[in-house]
């Protein structure tokens, strides 16, 4: 258990449909990461934020969109859902932004199925 | 932009035998991370390496950094069953604060 929780686990909804994922990071880790990964595929980052603001952002749809809240929980909103969006969706968290070179913890992943 | 490629994307071994997988970078890292993710999970952390030429062991995995810093190995030695799934690197490079993760080598031993 790695101390990053994320729910829902499993998402099945129909396109263009708006999901929330939700995730909590590990007790004192301040940046959140949000990655995609596609059946067989690598990860492929979204975005991050740290302490409440966004910290970088990698090959995010502009469908997409994300936040962290003060008590440092983060959503990400998928919106104008399509089949390709179908995917594992990860959240992870570190102490500090990348830069400081902290190892991420990875939760359990929402598994998203889009129909 | 960068790109982080690793080498092979499958590796079939039979139990016992040796295990490499290769990370190259096309730009100079500031530090590179391994991450290990079994079938149905997450990825897990395993090691950063920060030094050029730097190598560090856990057990029978052997972590490598290339003296220039633009590529990385991850050597298993007498694999297990229990060494199955997909491994990662992840390469920071000193131009931007994004960890780029690498396609991943997924790795299947027979026993």
């Amino acid at each position: 258990d790695s101390g990053v929780t994320q729910t829902p686990k499993h998402l099945i909804t129909a396109t263009g449909q708006r999901v929330t994922l939700r995730c909590s990071p590990r007790s004192g880790d301040l940046s959140v990461y949000w990655y995609q990964q596609s059946l067989d595929q690598g990860l492929q980052f979204l975005i991050q934020y740290y302490n409440g603001e966004e910290r970088a952002k990698g090959n995010i749809l502009e469908r997409f969109s994300a936040q962290q809240f003060p008590d440092l929980h983060s959503e990400l909103n998928l919106s104008s859902l399509e089949l390709g969006d179908s995917a594992l969706y990860f959240c992870a968290s570190s102490v500090a932004p990348q830069r400081d070179t902290y190892e991420q913890y990875f939760g359990p992943g929402t598994r998203l199925t889009v129909t | 932009g960068q790109q982080v490629m690793q080498i092979p994307q499958y590796q079939h071994v039979q139990e016992g035998e040796d295990f490499t997988t290769y990370c190259n970078s096309s730009t100079t890292l500031s530090n590179i991370q391994w991450y290990k993710q079994r079938p149905g999970g997450h990825p897990v952390f395993l090691i950063q390496l920060v030094k050029s030429g730097e190598v560090k062991k856990q057990k029978r995995l052997t972590f490598q950094f290339g003296e220039a810093k633009k590529n990385s190995s991850l050597h298993i030695t007498a694999t297990q069953t229990t060494d199955v799934g997909t491994y990662f690197c992840a390469a920071l490079s000193y131009n931007t604060d994004k960890l780029i993760f690498g396609t991943g080598t997924r790795l299947q031993v027979f026993p």
